[in-house]
């Protein structure tokens, strides 16, 4: 059971450069989140969605938009890289019920922007 | 808005000492409270959680606290082993909403 999968590991991007952060999970699970992690900080929620076409905004999603074509995936799209942007990104995956309210979280990218 | 403060930043102990761990939450409408594992390089990983109708909760060397009256939450690590070196994240959630916030990290060091 892979869990949750993020690709790539690390990516160093240009300032204007674009990229694609791909998160899939095999756990069939319904809400699916992303977060940033800065260095010695704790987490920010980007984006999240509680099922397949539905998506709404977190705490810091200025810069990002994402996608929810299929219950697996929930890729996060990086417009016009900035800097700022320069971070560790997780992406979870969580399926509510009475028994767990816990997140599965994948093992991060690790974006650079110069 | 809502928040989760956490304590200390940094906690170093001998191996073998307990270490405590500690937040403090303001919404009172929150009513799960986990505790996830971070190890160099890697993603956070739940270890513990609590509700909000249960006031300790103890899995092996672990064990968490919760306070409903005073917003408060800890986790317990007796016996402390060189592989609990890690960052440790409390987080607080309402289970009627769907985001969970979490704390600052506290960076545990365990010395050999």
């Amino acid at each position: 059971n892979a869990g949750v999968t993020q690709t790539p590991k690390f990516r160093i991007l240009k300032i204007g450069q674009s990229m694609t952060l791909q998160c899939t999970q095999d756990m069939n699970h319904n809400y699916m989140y992303w977060y940033r992690q800065d260095p010695g900080m704790g987490l920010k929620l980007i984006y999240y969605s509680v099922g397949a076409g539905i998506t709404d905004k977190g705490e810091v999603p200025n810069g990002y938009n994402v996608s929810r074509s299929t219950t697996e995936d929930f890729p996060l799209r990086l417009e016009l890289a900035a800097p700022s942007q320069t971070s560790v990104y997780f992406c979870a995956s969580s399926n509510p019920t009475d028994a767990n309210y816990g997140y599965t979280f994948g093992s991060g990218t690790r974006l650079t922007v110069v | 808005g809502e928040n989760v403060e956490q304590h200390p930043s940094t906690l170093s102990v001998q191996e073998g000492d307990s270490a405590v761990i500690k937040c403090t939450y303001s919404d009172s409408a929150s009513n799960y409270f986990p505790w996830y594992k971070q190890e160099l390089g890697k993603g956070p990983q739940l270890i513990i959680d609590i509700r909000s109708n249960v006031g300790e909760k103890k899995d092996q060397r672990i064990a968490v606290t919760l306070n409903k009256t005073a917003k408060h939450f800890s986790l317990h690590i007796t016996e402390t082993q060189p592989e609990d070196s890690a960052v440790y994240f409390c987080a607080g959630l309402n289970t009627g909403g769907f985001k969970t916030i979490f704390g600052a990290g506290t960076r545990l060091f365990v010395k050999a």
